[in-house]
């Protein structure tokens, strides 16, 4: 069956560092996204990417981060500068154009910012 | 903002009973969907709901969308312990991107 898969599965990283967090969403999905999960709360909405532009994005999602689908099948989460509170299990999710609300997710990013 | 209010927040329960949890809202929302996590790992969809009053099955799960379409249901049957996890909602309004927003979870703890 096929999946979301993301690389890598922890990364420590130090406060200011830049980091990129990579996924591979399913191949003929068309919509891809990236929530994160701080350790014990819910998951949180960051972005939704469609035909190769933000479809919509959180507060969070302010200028430090980005996202860019830089070939045919990889998604990518830019941190520029990391800070303390960006330590969270970072998830992609991708959906088919036909049924884009259902998402599916992949095993998450852990980072961990020291 | 859009917010959902799930509950409970945790259940302890002896393997074979039913389990009943639910998510409400004080806004519309246009789909519903159930999705389970296991620990360490990413959510994984259960039922998804498009209609209100919509009531849908998944073997031994069975999810309902609220005619309001402000609150929904999620219930077990004969739970086995696998079952163990944390269950979230999570809805959808149109014209948002597909932008999830999800409850804060039901923690399922099932004891053999």
């Amino acid at each position: 069956e096929p999946e979301v898969t993301q690389t890598p599965s922890h990364q420590v990283t130090q406060m200011g560092q830049e980091v990129i967090l990579r996924c591979v969403p399913i191949s003929n999905h068309l919509y891809f996204y990236w929530y994160r999960q701080i350790l014990g709360q819910k998951v949180e909405f960051l972005v939704s990417f469609y035909n190769n532009e933000i479809s919509e994005k959180s507060e969070i999602f302010d200028d430090q981060f980005s996202v860019e689908r830089p070939d045919g099948s990889n998604f990518t989460l830019k941190i520029r500068s990391t800070k303390l509170e960006d330590s969270a299990m970072y998830f992609c999710a991708s959906s088919d154009f036909r049924i884009p609300y259902e998402q599916y997710f992949g095993p998450g990013t852990r980072l961990t910012v020291t | 903002g859009q917010q959902l209010n799930q509950s409970p927040q945790s259940m302890f329960i002896q393997e074979g009973e039913d389990v009943s949890m639910n998510c409400t809202s004080s806004s519309i929302f246009n789909t519903w969907l159930w999705y389970k996590q296991d620990p360490g790992e990413g959510p994984v969809l259960l039922i998804a709901l498009y209609k209100a009053g919509e009531l849908t099955s998944n073997g031994r799960l069975t999810a309902q969308f609220g005619i309001t379409r402000k609150d929904s249901f999620l219930n077990i049957s004969a739970s086995i312990p696998s079952d163990v996890g944390i269950y979230f909602c999570a809805g959808t309004v149109y014209n948002q991107g597909g932008k999830l927003i999800f409850g804060q979870g039901t923690e399922l703890s099932v004891k053999p």
